[in-house]
């Protein structure tokens, strides 16, 4: 069974220090990897999707694979306040079949202005 | 665009009580739509999912059932709510064709059970 962690599970920084943020997975057959975010138990949102090893940005947001390492990273640049959320990692090993998506319980990241 | 619409947003119930949260999605059609769960400070897990009008999988037993009465329409329910059933309530769609398919969410039901 595929086993998600995230790590920290909660991060302070200061407006426009970049944010790093980490989510390790167990199953290295994985290749369905997507960050999503979710302010105050409101709908999620969806940043960014990465299938192969490397590097994936959508504007501040850029996902970093490294599926030898069994880990994916988001990092921020310049989070403001309203990046204020809870980060989570979704990961299985069928792209394209949502229904294997697994989650891990989240970082919150808080940034202070 | 596409929209996805949940209600209630939230609703607090009795223990034994029945309930029936629904979730509809406009401007795509035959989309792929799944229910997911939340407890306090648990992960996320799927509990539904359907390709299709008429057919729904189960993933996860948690005493509830779900309905694709429509093509744009996904009902959770329960006759009988227990305390576990308290949490976070997600209904997402995707686009069902063989590509990557990012999830869409709804903005949730918050449902607390006394």
């Amino acid at each position: 069974q595929q086993k998600v962690q995230q790590s920290p599970e909660s991060l302070t920084v200061s407006e426009g220090a970049m944010a790093s943020l980490n989510c390790t997975f167990s199953d290295g057959t994985s290749n369905n990897f997507r960050w999503y975010r979710q302010h105050s138990a409101k709908g999620l949102e969806v940043l960014v999707s990465i299938f192969s090893d490397g590097e994936k940005e959508e504007g501040r947001f850029t996902a970093h694979l490294n599926r030898a390492n069994l880990h994916v990273s988001l990092h921020i640049r310049e989070p403001q306040p309203s990046d204020s959320a809870v980060y989570l990692c979704a990961v299985s090993n069928n792209v394209g079949d949502n229904s294997k998506l697994i989650w891990g319980l989240g970082t919150s990241l808080v940034v202070n202005p | 665009a596409q929209t996805i619409h949940q209600w209630p947003v939230a609703e607090i119930k009795a223990v034994g009580s029945p309930l029936s949260l629904g979730c509809t999605i406009k401007g795509k059609s035959s989309p792929n739509l799944y229910w997911y769960w939340q407890a306090t400070g648990g992960t996320l897990q799927q509990l539904f999912y359907s390709i299709t009008v008429g057919q729904v999988e189960s993933v996860v037993q948690l005493n509830l059932s779900a309905s694709r009465p429509k093509d744009d329409q996904f009902i959770l329910s329960t006759e009988k709510l227990l305390l576990s059933h308290s949490g976070f309530y997600l209904c997402a769609w995707s686009l069902g064709d063989s590509s990557a398919e990012t999830l869409y969410f709804g903005s949730g039901t918050r449902l607390t059970v006394l």
